[in-house]
């Protein structure tokens, strides 16, 4: 059974910092893995999306990679601002399931 | 990636009451999730709906509690019967519109029970 951790469960930090948020799961059979942000009450908003096949995506700021050997994914946010403060979520597709496994988040918090 | 409309974005409830929810979607796919997201945690699923069977619900979860109704391949309702207060959570709809290209999920329903 897949299982994903997130680390740090919570990080707060001064504008302008460069953040890494990590992920890990157990089972490397996986189709992808994909970032979501969350901020409070509300839906799950869409990050990037890595294909098993796939090293890194980057959209703007953001950066995540993969380790699939590993078991292993970074999120790494550049120059954050206080707009990037939600809760990101890690969650993994694997084979055999169409179900995707969550980690249980990030919560961050930036302050000006 | 798909665009999904869900409805109402919250609601504050009396116990007893029931309320359900709706998501739209703006192509036609073949599986919707519905999720729990209670306070502080990550998200649980309810169930799978798929058009023109009876939904698949995940342990603990039970039709009586959360009936879902799925009348073609663009929309779904989750109700919440007979709530109370250990139902105030976030719900949430979601949906792989192309096999293996991500998930979408909807805006969320934010569901208070007092």
């Amino acid at each position: 059974k897949q299982e994903v951790t997130q680390i740090p469960a919570a990080l707060s930090v001064p504008e302008g910092e460069n953040l890494v948020l990590n992920c890990s799961f157990t089972d490397s059979a996986i189709y992808n893995l994909q970032w979501f942000r969350q901020d409070p009450g509300k839906g799950l908003t869409s990050l990037l999306l890595i294909q098993s096949s796939q090293r890194e995506q980057t959209s703007g700021r953001l950066n995540a990679s993969l380790d699939k050997s590993s078991g292993r994914s970074t999120l790494y946010i550049a120059a954050s601002q206080p707009g990037d403060s939600a809760t990101y979520l890690c969650a993994v597709r694997s084979g055999g399931s169409y179900i995707p496994t969550f980690g249980r988040g990030t919560s961050l918090i930036v302050h000006p | 990636s798909a665009v999904i409309s869900q409805k109402p974005s919250r609601d504050i409830c009396q116990r007893g009451t029931s309320l359900t929810i709706q998501c739209q979607v703006d192509s036609q796919v073949t599986m919707m999730f519905w999720y729990r997201q209670q306070p502080g945690q990550s998200l649980t699923l309810i169930a799978t709906a798929n058009q023109g069977s009876e939904a698949t619900y995940e342990s603990g979860f039970v039709i009586d509690k959360f009936p879902i109704s799925r009348p073609n391949l663009t929309f779904s309702t989750l109700t919440v019967s007979n709530m109370s207060p250990e139902d105030s959570s976030i719900y949430l709809c979601s949906v792989e519109r192309e096999p293996l290209q991500g998930y979408t999920f909807g805006s969320g329903t934010r569901l208070t029970v007092v």
